[in-house]
């Protein structure tokens, strides 16, 4: 699976959209980019998932750029919940059954 | 609720003393893992199970055993409790197969004196 790099941290005001950014540059023709989050202590969070198309669901936006080497989470209206840790993963699907989580994104939103 | 029940949420073990640390999910996925996660850290990969009846290393084996019971169980044992073993321990489980996200339990706190 390709590595990832992500920034240690960034703060978002509440009310704001909050764009994390993800480097992949590795990434191979067949590995979706996907995005889980960790609130406090809590096991990590399903966010979004995708290839090379953008995507949206009711959580958030992935755009993928077209060399596919960085992607971007965006949360369009952050609110304090949305404080937490963010990771950005690479990987096969139907392949190598290993999700590796790097140290991720530490996000806090501000009131 | 569907998902995946891991118990207990919280331990306290002497050092040398062994445990089981418990995971059941109910969506019939083929994956299991366990995964630990220190202070500030990231999830580091211990085992997982691809299906029932393998089970395979992952980046930190050592001092852990595991066993996948049945399709539904997969448990982590630490047969001599060490202090470095002090973490959370959370399990997951997925269906690869299907290209769907992983699923977590809540985490078990474990502490070693």
């Amino acid at each position: 699976d390709a590595k990832t790099t992500q920034p240690t941290s960034m703060d978002c005001a509440e009310g704001r959209a909050a764009n994390l950014p993800c480097n992949h540059s590795t990434i191979s023709g067949n590995e979706y980019v996907y995005w889980y989050r960790q609130i406090h202590s809590q096991g990590p969070q399903y966010i979004i998932h995708g290839l090379k198309n953008n995507e949206t669901n009711e959580m958030a936006s992935l755009i993928i750029t077209e060399d596919r080497k960085s992607s971007t989470l965006i949360l369009p209206h952050a609110t304090l919940r949305d404080t937490a840790v963010y990771y950005c993963i690479v990987r096969v699907p139907f392949g190598n059954e290993k999700l590796t989580f790097g140290t991720g994104t530490r996000l806090t939103i501000i009131p | 609720n569907a998902g995946v029940t891991q118990t207990p949420k919280f331990q306290v073990l002497k050092t040398g003393q062994s445990m089981t640390l418990q995971c059941a999910q109910d969506m019939n996925h083929n994956s299991m893992y366990w995964y630990r996660q220190d202070p500030g850290m990231g999830l580091r990969l211990i085992y997982y199970s691809a299906s029932e009846g393998t089970t395979d290393k992952g980046e930190v084996p050592n001092g852990y055993n595991v066993s996948r019971l049945n399709k539904r169980e997969f448990s982590l044992r630490l047969e001599s409790a060490a202090p470095s073993q002090t973490s959370v321990y959370f399990c997951a489980s997925w269906d690869i197969m299907r290209n769907q996200p992983q699923h977590f339990g809540d985490g078990t706190r474990l502490s070693i004196l």
